[in-house]
């Protein structure tokens, strides 16, 4: 069965700093990966996935994340913290045990940016 | 743009009362999804739908049913509502043309407090 862990429930940083959110994945095959954000009082929105083409993955607000099969992880990134990324981030990877693509979620990261 | 819209932001209900969360997409999407969010579990898939009158169990559907008659709709029902069911509740889509790799697209969710 797949599995996320994110490592960090609540990560600080300061606007231009490096923001730095874990995931860690556990697949018996290969996984399909995404990164949701979400906002105060709205939904999840996706930021980027990987569906095994680049291991390096561009997505929305200058976020990426890096698959690396060796440590099973695919950790987002983006070089400088803005204030409006202030948000809860969420990794996910899709169950392929079924017919129909559902995700499994980690239980969030809920980083701040400090002025 | 993919638009998910749920029908009310906030809820309060009492225990025991019937409670119907409604959820519609207008993109002709496939599969329909309901969530629970709680802090520090992340979402919990509840149930999902595949098709017209199709419906299957997630996670956690004790408590709840769904029903989705038109493609575009997909009902929550919690038939006898109960304190521990006060969270969050979101909706998502997806095409159902991409396998595991379809993108899920969220409502604004659904804060339900029971009383």
């Amino acid at each position: 069965a797949q599995s996320v862990t994110q490592l960090g429930s609540h990560v600080s940083v300061s606007e231009g700093a490096l923001v730095l959110l874990r995931c860690n994945y556990s697949s018996s095959v290969p996984p399909y990966l995404f990164w949701y954000v979400q906002y105060p009082n709205q939904g999840l929105q996706l930021l980027l996935k990987y569906t095994s083409a680049a291991t390096l993955v561009k997505g929305i607000n200058g976020f990426e994340a890096e698959f690396k099969k060796s440590e099973t992880s695919f950790h987002l990134t983006k070089p400088s913290a803005h204030m409006s990324d202030a948000a809860e981030y969420f990794c996910a990877v899709s169950d392929k045990g079924g017919a129909t693509n559902k995700l499994i979620f980690g239980t969030g990261t809920l980083l701040a940016v400090q002025p | 743009d993919v638009k998910v819209t749920q029908s009310s932001r906030y809820l309060v209900k009492r225990t025991g009362e019937k409670v119907f969360l409604e959820c519609v997409q207008d993109m002709d999407h496939e599969n329909m999804f309901w969530y629970r969010q709680d802090p520090g579990l992340g979402l919990r898939l509840i149930y999902f739908s595949y098709d017209v009158k199709m419906k299957e169990k997630g996670d956690i559907p004790e408590g709840y049913s769904v029903s989705r008659e038109k493609k575009e709709r997909f009902s929550l029902i919690l038939e006898s509502a109960s304190t521990n069911q006060t969270s969050m509740y979101l909706c998502a889509s997806s095409p159902g043309t991409s396998g595991y790799r379809d993108t899920q697209y969220f409502g604004p969710g659904t804060r339900l407090t029971v009383l």
